[in-house]
């Protein structure tokens, strides 16, 4: 299987920061990666696709890079609806593998 | 707009079989390039892949449950299944269904969710 780490775990930021969350895997999944926001008590939400595509309706301030085997996810002016935790998820092969998780909270 | 909704008891017995559906409106299960998935949270834990099913009927499960897990298409009621038998406590999450796409495979559509306990 290949596995996903996600750094940091948590932290804590200002409305309006700049945020970056790294994904890496155990392997070269080449562009295969996709990034969620999940809210508590709410299914996963679909924000990045293909590393770095930006799904409809997803505002963009939100942005993905990378490839191979490091990704980042770019929150480039959070807002208060932004708290949430993101995963990053590859999809180069089967089974399918999700990061831990990263929190963002409110400083 | 395709929506999904999960639906199933909420308490299955340990060593039982957990059985749940999901209910697909404003499209079809049998269209094309469409990946019907299931994934599962454990309470205050991280996403768990558990499988899929192609439109045209290949499944393809994590080992980690191959041996336990079904996913089935039902495309006169537009629906597909998930079957996952002996279950014990550590099965207890929040069920989602999903819906993945294209080459890529990303989940782009998700149920609201459904909490299943595994208790006596």
């Amino acid at each position: 299987d290949i596995q996903m780490t996600q750094s940091p775990s948590s932290l804590s930021a200002s409305v309006g920061d700049r945020v970056t969350i790294t994904c890496r895997a155990s392997q070269s999944i080449s562009s295969y990666l996709n990034w969620y926001q999940q809210k508590p008590g709410k299914a996963p939400k679909l924000l990045i696709y293909a590393a770095s595509t930006l799904q409809s309706g997803v505002p963009s301030r939100f942005s993905g890079s990378g490839s191979g085997t490091d990704f980042t996810l770019t929150i480039s002016s959070l807002q208060p609806e932004d708290f949430a935790t993101y995963y990053c998820q590859q999809s180069y092969s089967t089974p399918f593998t999700f990061g831990p998780g990263t929190k963002v909270d409110i400083k | 707009q395709v929506q999904l909704q999960e639906s199933g008891p909420g308490l299955v017995k340990p060593s039982e079989t957990l059985s749940l559906t999901c209910t697909v409106s404003g499209g079809s299960v049998s269209g094309g390039s469409y990946y019907w998935s299931w994934i599962r949270q454990p309470p205050g834990k991280g996403l768990e892949w558990i499988g899929y099913i192609y439109y045209s009927g290949s499944t393809n499960y994590n080992p980690s449950l191959k041996s336990r897990v079904t996913i089935s298409l039902d495309t006169s009621k537009n629906q597909f299944s998930l079957k996952l038998s002996s279950v014990t406590a550590a099965d207890t999450a929040v069920y989602y269904c999903a819906r993945g796409y294209g080459t890529s495979r990303f989940m782009d559509v998700w149920g609201r969710g459904t909490t299943v306990t595994v208790s006596s």
